[in-house]
């Protein structure tokens, strides 16, 4: 068990720009989160996977925001044409399916910090 | 209105003390889950301590124990014999109902300064 992995770590970007951030899960996990902290805030949910199937998304993904897990394993955060509001640390959780051990909680990784110019 | 209410932005603590983090919560589900998670400046998140709506005694891990007032809606987390290493940010959340990817809701979290 590796824990949820993050790529990059940190990201500096123009305005304007598009980036993309990679989660890689706890590999029994089914269930995989995005998450968006901005500095001095709790984490805000963005998204929610089961499996491949996107089955959630909070009104704070808006239509430049995309995520994606095509074969219910990594997942995929898209954000085109990045705005200097888009800054924040954006973390991705997962969790197993329910009756295993630890069920109720999720795994967080270390997050990707983005910074757009 | 707001789902987890921290009302403490920061709290200082000498070692070796104990020190209670607050959290209230707002949900009219009566099947639900109470979490805190520590963020050390390293970022990630981590967790520390969970309470079932049903469950009937207050959760303990370790030096971490949670003091579960359901009729006030608060969890509180109290930390025994603080150490230097429990500096970091602390996060209240709650999942509610009983559907199984439901997501967690945060707080704005409290940071904790242990000092010497």
């Amino acid at each position: 068990d590796t824990g949820v992995s993050q790529d990059p770590r940190h990201k500096i970007t123009k305005r304007g720009q598009n980036v993309t951030f990679r989660c890689d899960p706890i590999s029994e996990h089914n269930r995989l989160y995005w998450y968006r902290q901005t500095l001095g805030q709790g984490p805000e949910f963005l998204t929610y996977f089961q499996n491949e199937a996107q089955l959630e998304k909070s009104r704070l993904l808006s239509d430049r925001f995309s995520a994606e897990r095509p074969k219910g394993s990594f997942s995929t955060l898209e954000i085109q044409r990045t705005e200097q509001g888009d800054s924040a640390m954006y973390l991705c959780a997962s969790r197993g399916l329910a009756g295993n051990s630890g069920a109720n909680v999720l795994t967080f990784g270390a997050g990707s910090r983005l910074t757009v110019l | 209105a707001q789902k987890i209410t921290q009302t403490q932005p920061g709290m200082f603590v000498q070692e070796k003390e104990a020190v209670t983090l607050d959290c209230t919560y707002d949900t009219s589900d009566p099947s639900y889950g109470l979490f805190w998670y520590k963020q050390p400046s390293s970022g990630e998140m981590i967790f520390l301590i969970y309470q079932g709506s049903y469950d009937q005694q207050n959760a303990t891990e370790g030096r971490y124990s949670l003091n579960f007032q359901k009729a006030r809606k608060s969890a509180n987390l109290v930390i025994s014999a603080s150490q230097l290493g429990d500096s970091a940010m602390y996060f209240c959340a709650m999942r509610e109902g009983r559907q199984a990817g439901t997501a967690l809701i945060f707080g704005k979290g409290t940071t904790l300064s242990v000092s010497s």
